[in-house]
């Protein structure tokens, strides 16, 4: 059975800085994994989906890596801003019909 | 930009009541989902249909939970008769094909079971 973990659980920082979240899995035939953006109370938002066959994905001031025979993939926030403080989220598909299994996330918090 | 829609936004009902929640996918997509999320915890599936049937659902959704397209737009999740552990944020998702295809969520229902 799949299992995605999220490091850290929280992440505090000021303004500008440059920061990695972290997600791993444990099952690696996955065939993409997708990367989400949930704000207090709200839904999900798709931020970046990264194909199993490439090794990045970049989508802004976001740059997702995936390094499947490890079960691990990044997603990198550049000059990061207040407006980036949410909950971010990784999830993997299982086999079938798509289903996704989703880590715990990430709480983001960006200080003016 | 498409989008899924899901109403209502929140839910207040009693336990032991019947809930209807309501999802309109993205109009040329296939698969549907439902996803729910309790507080402070995973966002976890329950059951994703296909041509007009589930094609796979989890060990949460049981006898009391129910799906259905009724039409050509919209896709309910229905619970016959809530528990207090119900209470969750609820949301349906819709992709385009089986694989390789960003899955598009909505902004979810609120339902809380008193």
């Amino acid at each position: 059975k799949q299992e995605v973990t999220q490091i850290p659980a929280a992440l505090s920082v000021p303004e500008g800085e440059n920061l990695v979240l972290n997600c791993s899995f444990t099952d690696s035939a996955i065939y993409n994994l997708q990367w989400f953006r949930q704000d207090p109370g709200k839904g999900l938002t798709s931020l970046l989906l990264i194909q199993s066959s490439q090794r990045e994905q970049t989508s802004g001031r976001l740059n997702a890596s995936l390094d499947k025979s490890s079960g691990r993939s990044t997603l990198y926030i550049a000059a990061s801003q207040p407006g980036d403080s949410a909950t971010y989220l990784c999830a993997v598909p299982n086999s079938g019909y798509s289903t996704l299994t989703f880590g715990k996330g990430t709480m983001l918090l960006v200080s003016p | 930009e498409p989008e899924v829609t899901q109403t209502p936004s929140h839910q207040v009902t009693q336990m032991g009541q019947e809930v209807i929640l309501r999802c309109v996918p993205i109009s040329n997509h296939l698969y549907f989902y439902w996803y729910r999320q309790i507080l402070g915890q995973k966002v976890e599936f329950l059951v994703s249909f296909y041509n007009n049937e589930i094609s796979e659902k989890s060990e949460i959704f049981d006898d009391q939970f129910s799906v259905e397209r009724p039409d050509g737009s919209n896709f309910t999740l229905k619970i016959r008769s809530t528990k207090l552990e119900d209470s969750a944020m609820y949301f349906c998702a819709s992709i385009s094909r089986a694989v390789n295809t960003e899955a598009f969520f909505g902004q979810g229902t609120r339902l809380t079971v008193v």
